[in-house]
């Protein structure tokens, strides 16, 4: 059992469209990061959310941490055919004391 | 700065051989982790490091792998004996401390034939 639930799996979509990644679990985080990922290379850090309700957004993407730090999300507005890659969530679980990833989203935008 | 180094990048072999990989994480960084990733899946987190402690290495499968991390710097992880389902790429991350953002070195693609 996953702690970190992500969905959809995988998104194939079209240049231009808009797009929402979900990561959720029963399980309260510390804080929650956001990694992309393309082929051959590790993750890269996209943004890091730490406080419940927080919002931040990066020109195109727009992340937020949910009320009670369970659930978190990434919109993409416009998406481009860049954007294709495998997008992780990765909670800080304090009472593990570690850095759990979700199984990922793998997005393809077609131009 | 320099990122996290690994080595090699790829390697192939049988099934019952064992293997090691390498890991040199970014000068300063106190926590490492090692993480195994298949094929169209997350990383899953096999062992992770605070200096030369283990913090966490309950999904270590400790009959056949291994991990150190000796004076707190590099670090190697190795496969004995090696099984089909091993191969993965093998990432290895560095970070300041617990739960700030993991730098990742480009992995090692491990295929066990």
């Amino acid at each position: 059992t996953q702690l970190l639930e992500q969905s959809p799996q995988f998104l194939s979509i079209q240049e231009g469209e808009n797009l929402t990644v979900y990561c959720n679990s029963s399980s309260v985080f510390s804080s929650l990061q956001w990694y992309r990922q393309e082929p051959g290379e590790g993750p890269v850090l996209l943004v890091t959310v730490v406080t419940g309700g927080e919002v931040k957004k990066l020109k195109r993407l727009t992340f937020q941490f949910g009320d009670a730090r369970k659930d978190s999300s990434l919109h993409i507005t416009a998406a481009q055919p860049g954007d294709t890659g495998l997008y992780l969530c990765a909670g800080a679980w304090e009472y593990g004391n570690k850095l759990v990833f979700g199984a990922g989203t793998i997005l393809r935008v077609k131009s | 700065e320099a990122g996290v180094a690994q080595s090699p990048r790829y390697k192939i072999i049988e099934k019952r051989q064992s293997v090691a990989f390498w890991c040199n994480p970014i000068s300063g960084h106190a926590t490492l982790y090692w993480y195994q990733q298949i094929l169209g899946q997350g990383p899953k987190l096999l062992i992770q490091f605070q200096n030369n402690g283990v913090v966490d290495d309950s999904q270590l499968p400790k009959d056949r792998f291994s991990a150190e991390r000796l004076k707190g710097v590099d670090s190697t992880l190795k496969i004995q004996p090696a099984k089909l389902e091993d191969s993965a790429v093998y990432l290895c991350a560095s970070s300041l401390g617990l739960w700030t953002e993991a730098f990742f070195g480009q992995g090692t693609r491990l295929t066990v034939v």
